[in-house]
């Protein structure tokens, strides 16, 4: 089955700690976006690439880094600069065309305490 | 600086009665629009969209409205089911770019 796979589904992280959430898909899409959801604020983007190697910064990009060695992944760092860490992150691609949609994973639900 | 806003935060409608949602935005240059329906702890899924040359399109019970004077947009579902209870989210994407900038949510709750 094509789709977009976030792993783990939970984490927990002491506070200072670095820490990577996961993103794999297999639909051969170019483009992939990391979103943060937090109550009331909907979906903010972090982070989205292109292309593989290259990415470009999203609206909250502060503390967080990110890489696109391979065009089937695309993982987020988030560091212990990153102010307030706990979020609901969603990661997705889409294709390289316009007026597409973009197809989103499962989510991972990350709490620093 | 919200380019996609969802005033509403929340809309309760009854079982068979119409859902209507709305989003503004302030970007002229966006030129494609979506809903996506997200239930809690899940990824969003892709509902419906239109591109800028349509004001509206359509797919079995929901529809999207596009004003592009008033750069507001609207989807409608009829009959809304309790199944339809989520959060829903519009979505634009500009020309040249290809990301994607959403609004912040409406909570629908259809009541049996």
């Amino acid at each position: 089955d094509g789709g977009i796979t976030q792993s783990p589904k939970y984490l927990f992280r002491k506070e200072g700690q670095n820490v990577t959430l996961s993103c794999e898909q297999n639909l051969n899409h170019d483009a992939m976006y990391w979103y943060r959801q937090d109550p009331g604020q909907g979906l903010r983007l972090i982070y989205y690439s292109q292309i593989v190697n290259d990415f470009q910064k999203g609206d909250i990009a502060e503390g967080y880094s990110v890489s696109r060695e391979k065009k089937e992944s695309f993982p987020l760092t988030v560091t212990s600069a990153q102010k307030n860490p706990t979020a609901f992150y969603l990661c997705a691609s889409s294709p390289q065309v316009m007026n597409t949609e973009a197809f989103f994973g499962q989510g991972t639900r990350l709490t620093v305490v | 600086d919200q380019q996609v806003k969802q005033n509403s935060p929340s809309l309760s409608v009854q079982e068979g009665r119409i859902s209507i949602l709305n989003c503004d935005y302030t970007n002229s240059m966006f030129d494609y629009f979506l809903w996506y329906k997200k239930y809690p702890a899940e990824g969003p899924t892709f509902l419906i969209s239109i591109s800028s040359i349509k004001d509206k399109n359509e797919d079995g019970r929901f529809t999207v409205f596009l004003n592009k004077s008033a750069k507001h947009l609207s989807l409608h579902i009829v009959p809304s089911q309790p199944g339809d209870s989520a959060v829903y989210f519009c979505a634009a994407q500009s020309g040249g770019t290809y990301k994607y900038i959403f609004g912040t949510g409406t909570r629908l709750k259809v009541l049996a």
